[in-house]
């Protein structure tokens, strides 16, 4: 059985901090992927990034950037410079082989994040 | 550059009754999922589509949830005789397994939603 635990319920920073949100992840598959969605106060899931099992090179999006580890079983999403417009939920999701029922997601409970001035 | 689309986006109906939900997703996604979203919690996975196959159903989709996807394009998903248990927030997701322009494949674009409310 896959799990995902995101164990920050809620998070508030003041503008310009930087802030990390944590994900970490149970799987039995030897191949997965791992997804980050942002949903907005409007309530549409929007895709942020796919990363697979076998590429554990961090990555940058301008003020976003996520860092793999294999070893701890876990996916964490940094926004640098926050900015009033990052508040949203959160969500880390994994999946099995992007094949047929395996490519279903199982995300996380999500976490709240609240920027303020 | 259309997204996936689902109608209603707002759905209120008395105990008992019957709903059905649509959604239109990217037109050349072959693959089609539907979700559960409950307040505080992530999406929880309902079923999944294949073209016009229905493939896998979550233990969460009781017999009163029956899903389509008629001739691989758009999809249905009813609930018979509603509980307030089903009260939730309904999304669809579409995805293509394969490579075309301008779209990465694979990730499942999501819906708006139908937010369901059982009184």
């Amino acid at each position: 059985a896959q799990k995902v635990t995101q164990a920050q319920t809620e998070i508030s920073v003041v503008e310009k901090e930087d802030v990390t949100l944590d994900c970490v992840y149970e799987t039995r598959d030897t191949t997965y992927y791992l997804f980050w969605y942002k949903q907005p106060p409007s309530g549409e899931l929007v895709f942020l990034i796919r990363r697979n099992s076998f590429d554990e090179q961090n990555e940058i999006s301008g003020r976003y950037s996520w860092n793999f580890q294999k070893s701890t079983s876990s996916f964490n999403f940094t926004i640098t410079a926050s900015q009033v417009v990052d508040s949203a939920v959160y969500f880390c999701a994994l999946s099995g082989p992007l094949i047929g029922t395996a490519s279903k997601l199982t995300f996380g409970t999500g976490t709240r994040l609240q920027v303020t001035l | 550059d259309t997204g996936v689309s689902q109608d209603p986006r707002h759905k209120i109906t008395k105990r008992g009754q019957n709903v059905t939900f649509r959604c239109d997703p990217i037109s050349e996604h072959n693959r089609l999922y539907w979700y559960r979203q409950t307040l505080g919690q992530g999406p929880e996975f309902l079923t999944y589509f294949q073209n016009e196959a229905q493939l896998e159903k979550s233990r969460l989709l009781s017999d009163r949830f029956s899903a389509e996807r008629p001739k691989g394009s758009f999809s249905t998903l009813e609930i018979q005789r509603t509980e307030q248990g089903d009260s939730a927030m309904y999304l669809c997701a579409s995805s293509l397994s394969g490579f075309t322009s301008g779209r990465s494949s694979y990730e499942q674009y999501f819906g708006p939603g139908t937010r369901l409310t059982v009184t």
